[in-house]
C-alpha cells in the first residue's frame, strides 16, 4: 500500500534558524508532490507542488523542496524561519493516475520561538 | 483565487441525529470533490470522492450508508453523517481541485467542519 512517512512529528526552533522537513513516500509509479500548510485556525494551503521537471521545487514564502527520486523523498526546507512559519506541515502524495486524491503524512508541528 | 466553503464550522448532535455538512466552490466550478476526516493529532484522511452527477466513490473501510454524500450541483457537494455516533466525532475537510488560478492544476481545501456528537 502506498504511505507517506514524516520523519518528524515536532519541531522547535528559533527564528532565523532553517528548517528541513523530511518526506518520504512509497510508490513505484508516477506521482505528484505537495507540501500543505495549516496555521492555527485556518484551513491547508499550499506551499508548494512537484509535478514533473526541476526537482527543485520553490513555493510561496520562501519554501522550497526538493524531489529526489531515487531516495523517494521530497524534503521540505526554509533557509531563515519567522514566528509566523508556526504551523502544521503536511506532505502529501498522489498517484499520477488520479491527481485529486491525496495521501497525507501524519504531519509536522513547527514553532518557531522569538 | 480559488476558494472553498463549508457550512457549518462547527455543530455539536445528540447521538443519533444525523448531521449535514455543505462544501461549496465560491468562484469555479467543481465536478469532483473530495471529504477528508482528520482525527486529533493525526493526518487527513480521505474518505470519498464526490462526484456531480453520479454516486460517491468510497475509500475502503468508509461506509457509504453512514456518510452520505450527494453532489447536486457543480459547486456544492454535501455530506450527511447518519445517525452520528460519539465516534463520528472529527473533524471533516472537502477539498476540491480546480484548473485554475495561480497554481494550476491544484486542490483547494475548506475551512473544515468540527463535528461533535454527544
Amino acid at each position: 500500500a502506498q504511505s507517506v512517512s514524516q520523519h518528524n512529528h515536532h519541531v522547535i526552533l528559533s527564528e532565523a534558524a532553517s528548517l528541513e522537513l523530511g518526506c518520504n513516500y512509497s510508490y513505484g509509479g508516477t506521482v505528484n508532490l505537495f507540501w500543505y500548510v495549516q496555521y492555527p485556525g485556518q484551513h491547508l494551503q499550499l506551499l508548494l507542488k512537484y509535478f514533473s521537471g526541476d526537482p527543485l521545487v520553490k513555493g510561496i514564502k520562501g519554501f522550497e523542496a526538493e524531489f529526489i527520486k531515487s531516495k523517494f523523498s521530497f524534503n521540505l526546507r526554509k533557509p531563515s524561519v519567522q514566528w509566523s512559519d508556526t504551523a502544521e506541515y503536511f506532505c502529501a502524495v498522489n498517484l499520477g493516475d488520479s491527481w485529486g486524491k491525496l495521501q497525507f503524512g501524519a504531519g509536522t508541528q513547527v514553532v518557531v520561538t522569538p | 483565487g480559488a476558494v472553498v466553503s463549508q457550512h457549518p464550522s462547527r455543530v455539536i448532535c445528540k447521538s443519533g441525529t444525523s448531521v449535514k455538512i455543505e462544501c461549496r466552490s465560491l468562484d469555479f466550478q467543481a465536478t469532483t470533490m473530495f471529504w477528508y476526516r482528520q482525527f486529533p493529532k493525526q493526518s487527513l484522511m480521505l474518505m470519498a470522492t464526490s462526484n456531480e452527477g453520479s454516486k460517491a466513490t468510497y475509500e475502503q473501510g468508509v461506509e457509504k450508508d453512514k456518510f452520505l454524500i450527494n453532489h447536486a450541483s457543480l459547486t456544492l457537494s454535501t455530506l450527511t453523517v447518519t445517525s452520528a455516533h460519539p465516534e463520528d466525532s472529527s473533524f471533516y475537510i472537502c477539498s476540491a481541485p480546480t484548473s485554475g488560478g495561480y497554481w494550476g492544476n491544484t486542490q483547494y481545501f475548506g475551512p473544515g467542519t468540527r463535528l461533535t456528537v454527544l
